[in-house]
């Protein structure tokens, strides 16, 4: 069974960073492009970017790269999203996703929650 | 980037034939998928590269176009697909979603 569990959410002052991370299980992780996709509540989802297999190749929505760094560790079968610079703007769930052929996301996590607040 | 317009809603009694449609802004040849994402749940993929349906999926459920139009039809409609349902293009960089159809059952 496909298996993806991010973990690292919680609350986070104005102006600090976060360190998320992805677990993957079920399937060969070193075989996929990995991404992340945010939601704010009561909103839809927002594609942050995605990683290649071996990290060679990372991409960013445009607007949201000064403050995101998608990274990968093979051996350990785990995806991160730092963040940085956190406004409230940036409180949404967070989802990591496995990205099979076309660039679809064909497995999803069950999503960590990161709320920026004083 | 390439934006993804869908209606914000629809209602549809059980039984009845349904189709959201998502519409892009400059072509996205047969890249794009669809998904449902339930209150409180992630999203699931539906359909991925316009018409091909996602294994484990029901066939109630198809996909369709090429270019800038792209549906989603789902034939019969039950209950449980009450959700909310978001298109996804992977052609152009970045990726980007429509803002989703809300689905309610009457």
């Amino acid at each position: 069974e496909v298996k993806l569990v991010e973990s690292g959410g919680g609350l986070v002052q104005p102006g600090r960073s976060l360190k998320l991370s992805c677990a993957a299980s079920g399937f060969s992780f070193n075989d996929y492009w990995m991404g992340w996709v945010r939601q704010a509540p009561g909103k839809g989802l927002e594609w942050i970017g995605e990683i290649n297999q071996d990290s060679s190749t990372i991409n960013y929505t445009p607007s949201l790269k000064d403050k995101f760094t998608i990274s990968r560790d093979n051996a350990q079968n785990t995806l991160y999203l730092q963040m940085s610079k956190l406004g409230s703007e940036d409180t949404a769930i967070y989802y990591c996703a496995r990205i099979n052929y076309g660039g679809r996301t064909d497995a999803w996590g069950q999503g960590a929650s990161v709320t920026v607040s004083s | 980037d390439t934006v993804l317009t869908q209606s914000p809603a629809l209602a549809v009694s059980p039984g009845e034939r349904v189709t959201i449609s998502c519409r892009a802004s400059e072509s996205v040849s047969t890249l794009m998928h669809w998904y449902q994402q339930k209150p409180g749940q992630q999203p699931t993929l539906l359909i991925y590269l316009a018409s091909n349906l996602e294994s484990g999926v029901p066939a109630r459920f198809s996909g369709s176009g090429s270019g800038t139009d792209f549906t989603l039809t789902i034939d019969p409609v039950e209950a449980d697909d009450t959700a909310t349902y978001y298109c996804q293009q992977s052609w152009n960089d970045p990726n980007t979603f429509g803002a989703g159809t809300k689905l309610e059952l009457k």
